[in-house]
C-alpha cells in the first residue's frame, strides 16, 4: 500500500462550525505533514509530526488543531474558522522526519470552504 | 523572502519534443531537491528527486540536472506526452530540517497535439 488517503474529499463550514480532517497511511511511515494551499500558490506547511509527536507548527492559528493519534493517523480538527481559510488541505508523509534524502508523499487533499 | 522560485509560469510544448523546466535556489544550504507534478485538485505527486552530492538523475523520460554554483535545477522530459501537462512544482530541503520542504512557485506544462 503506497498510499496516503484523506477524508473528505470535500468539505463545507460555518464559520463556527467544528469539524475534522483525516489522514491515513499504511507505508510505515513515522512522519506526517499538514499543508495548505491556495489557488495558484504552492503548498504551505502547517504542522509536521515525527513518530506521533508534534516537532513542527509554523505558526498556525489555534483554530486548527493537529492531532496524531497513533503512527498512521493524522487529524486535523477545525474550530471557528474564517472564510480566508478556504484552501486545498494537503497530508503527506516520509519514512523518517530525521533524515535528508526522503520523499513526501501527498493526499489527494480536503477542499474547504469556509462560509 | 521566496527562497525556491521558478521564474515561468506556464509552457507549451509540442507532443514529442523536451520540456524543460527550470528552478532556482537561494539558500545555499539545500541539499536535496525534488520535483513533483500536480493535476487540478489533487494532491502532489512525487516524480523525480536529486541530492547535492550529484549532478544528474535520470528515471525514465525524466531527467533532473543540478547546477550548485548557480543555484539552479531543471527537469527535462523527454518525449514530452498530453498527459505530462500538470503544474510542476520544484522544491528543496536541507539537512539541518529535513522535515520542511520549500516550494517554488510552480509551472504550468501544456503538451500540445
Amino acid at each position: 500500500d503506497t498510499e496516503v488517503t484523506q477524508t473528505p474529499k470535500h468539505l463545507v463550514m460555518g464559520m463556527t462550525n467544528k469539524k475534522s480532517l483525516k489522514c491515513e497511511q499504511h507505508m510505515g511511515h513515522r512522519a506526517m505533514y499538514w499543508y495548505k494551499q491556495k489557488a495558484k500558490k504552492p503548498p504551505e506547511l502547517m504542522f509536521v509530526y515525527s513518530y506521533e509527536k508534534l516537532s513542527i507548527n509554523e505558526s498556525v492559528p489555534s483554530r486548527f488543531s493537529p492531532e496524531c493519534p497513533n503512527s498512521s493517523l493524522l487529524n486535523l480538527h477545525l474550530h471557528a474558522l474564517q472564510p480566508e481559510d478556504s484552501a486545498l488541505y494537503l497530508c503527506a508523509s516520509t519514512s523518517r522526519a530525521d533524515r535528508s534524502y526522503n520523499e513526501q508523499f501527498f493526499g489527494p487533499g480536503t477542499r474547504l470552504t469556509v462560509l | 523572502d521566496q527562497q525556491v522560485k521558478q521564474n515561468s509560469p506556464s509552457l507549451s510544448v509540442q507532443e514529442g519534443r523536451i520540456s524543460i523546466l527550470n528552478c532556482d535556489y537561494t539558500n545555499s544550504m539545500f541539499d536535496y531537491f525534488l520535483w513533483y507534478k500536480k493535476y487540478p485538485a489533487e494532491g502532489p505527486t512525487f516524480l523525480i528527486s536529486i541530492s547535492s552530492i550529484k549532478d544528474k538523475n535520470e528515471d525514465g523520460r525524466f531527467t533532473v540536472f543540478l547546477n550548485k554554483s548557480a543555484k539552479h535545477l531543471s527537469l527535462h522530459i523527454v518525449p514530452s506526452q498530453p498527459g505530462d501537462s500538470a503544474v510542476y512544482f520544484c522544491a528543496a530541503s536541507h539537512t539541518g530540517t529535513a522535515s520542511k520542504l520549500t516550494f517554488g512557485t510552480g509551472t504550468r506544462l501544456q503538451v500540445t497535439l
